[in-house]
């Protein structure tokens, strides 16, 4: 019973390739999103989808796009992936941000080669 | 551009003290301040939260500070306990406008509480 859950948790893959990272909450929160987590280990917000409509979109190559077909999903597609893409992805929900903060998902730790 | 630091890498303390964390912001913007702990291999957890017109706001061991003239924010834990050692992790967000629920992180500081 997993609170946010996605898939998969390690996605190694070449440069060049197309991959999916997967996300699912089942809270009932409202709002999702996709963060970065570098090699510095800053979190950055890439993403955030309030239901199912993109409300944040930070300064990210178009090679990426989230899609949320429902409320409870939201998935992050790459496109020709490079090395410099090579992070720990962790997608999240919320209901409250401010008094109650999100709900992170465990990572996806994507490596390009 | 950092907006929000966390200036200590890392904190070693004993069982049983106090640990502090520290945390500066530069957005005057911001008006909510998060914290959160992490451990390998899982996803960060919400721990405590302040409004900007609070001071201070307390749960159980953990008591978090604002000093909104310094922009300075910190995470008291008391008493320090071996399974607090974890990465730590404030955050900032904007209340208004499309900034809403959009938090900005520090780097995050590692604690390690010895037994």
């Amino acid at each position: 019973d997993t609170a946010v859950s996605q898939t998969p948790k390690y996605l190694v893959t070449q440069m060049g390739n197309d991959k999916s990272i997967k996300c699912e909450q089942n809270l009932g929160h409202d709002t999702m999103y996709w963060y970065k987590q570098d090699s510095k280990k800053f979190l950055k917000i890439m993403f955030s989808y309030n239901n199912k409509e993109l409300i944040i979109n930070e300064t990210v190559p178009n090679r990426f796009s989230p899609k949320s077909p429902d409320k409870a999903h939201l998935n992050l597609h790459i496109n020709s992936l490079e090395l410099g893409d090579s992070a720990v992805y962790f997608c999240a929900s919320s209901q409250d941000p401010g008094n109650y903060g999100y709900t992170f998902g465990s990572g996806t730790r994507l490596t390009v080669v | 551009d950092q907006q929000v630091k966390q200036n200590s890498p890392s904190l070693s303390v004993q069982e049983g003290r106090i640990s502090i964390l520290n945390c500066d912001y530069t957005n005057s913007m911001f008006d909510y301040f998060l914290w959160y702990k992490k451990y390998p291999a899982e996803g960060p957890t919400f721990l405590i939260s302040i409004s900007s017109i609070k001071d201070k706001n307390e749960d159980g061991r953990f008591t978090v500070f604002l000093n909104k003239s310094a922009k300075h924010l910190s995470l008291h834990i008391v008493p320090s306990q071996p399974g607090d050692s974890a990465v730590y992790f404030c955050a900032a967000s904007e209340s208004g406008g499309t900034s809403y629920g959009k938090l900005t992180f520090g780097q995050g500081t590692i604690l390690t509480v010895h037994p």
